[in-house]
């Protein structure tokens, strides 16, 4: 099955700084990457994903990237904000079609914005 | 409101002692899911649906059961809970088993003693 991994764990950077945080997967079938924002006390809730006929999406202040060669992803935070503060989780499908069933998440990244 | 509902939100039992979280949700969703989050290991797939009277196993079913009777609700079963399976639990659902976004529920956070 798919393994994915996602780097840092905790990260911690000053407001109107930007983070980025970095994910690989293992399985090169894997062509749907969601990443998920989750604020305390809640469920994931998705902010932006990308499927593997593409390099790069942007939303604003969120970016993802994706080079398939070297199967790593990224998602970069310009400019933050305290309500950026939470736990980010990448995701991976290696379905057809990116289905939900074949969903590997990342362990999570606990984003804190310090004043 | 478009939502995913679990209950309880809290629940604190005993080894052995059966128990049940619902989950609903009011979108017409095909797909259902069950994840257990915990610290350092992330979200982690139970069972999934992918329709009514249809379910599969995730990455960790030992100890669970599922029922999909419904098309909007989704329980999940604990027949005999063990310490290990103190966890926080989510309920997600989507349109359908391509790739549409997941909506998660906000979690039932269980504890057996």
């Amino acid at each position: 099955g798919e393994n994915v991994e996602q780097h840092p764990s905790t990260l911690s950077v000053q407001e109107g700084d930007s983070a980025v945080i970095k994910c690989t997967y293992s399985d090169s079938a894997s062509n749907y990457f969601p990443w998920y924002k989750q604020e305390l006390g809640k469920g994931p809730q998705l902010i932006i994903d990308i499927r593997s006929n593409v390099g790069e999406k942007k939303d604003q202040r969120i970016a993802v990237t994706l080079n398939k060669t070297a199967k790593h992803f990224s998602l970069h935070i310009t400019e933050t904000q305290p309500e950026d503060s939470a736990v980010y989780f990448c995701a991976a499908s290696f379905r057809p079609g990116g289905g939900a069933d074949g969903l590997t998440f990342g362990k999570g990244t606990h984003l804190i914005i310090q004043p | 409101e478009a939502q995913v509902t679990q209950n309880p939100r809290y629940l604190i039992t005993v080894t052995g002692k059966k128990l049940t979280v619902t989950c609903s949700q009011n979108m017409n969703h095909e797909y259902m899911s069950w994840y257990r989050q915990d610290p350092g290991l992330g979200l982690r797939q139970i069972y999934y649906s992918m329709n009514v009277e249809v379910t599969d196993k995730g990455d960790v079913p030992e100890g669970y059961k599922v029922s999909r009777k419904e098309k909007r609700n989704f329980p999940l079963i604990l027949e005999s809970p063990s310490p290990n399976q103190t966890s926080l639990y989510f309920c997600a659902s989507t349109r359908d088993r391509t790739n549409s976004p997941l909506h998660f529920g906000n979690g039932t956070r269980l504890t057996v003693t």
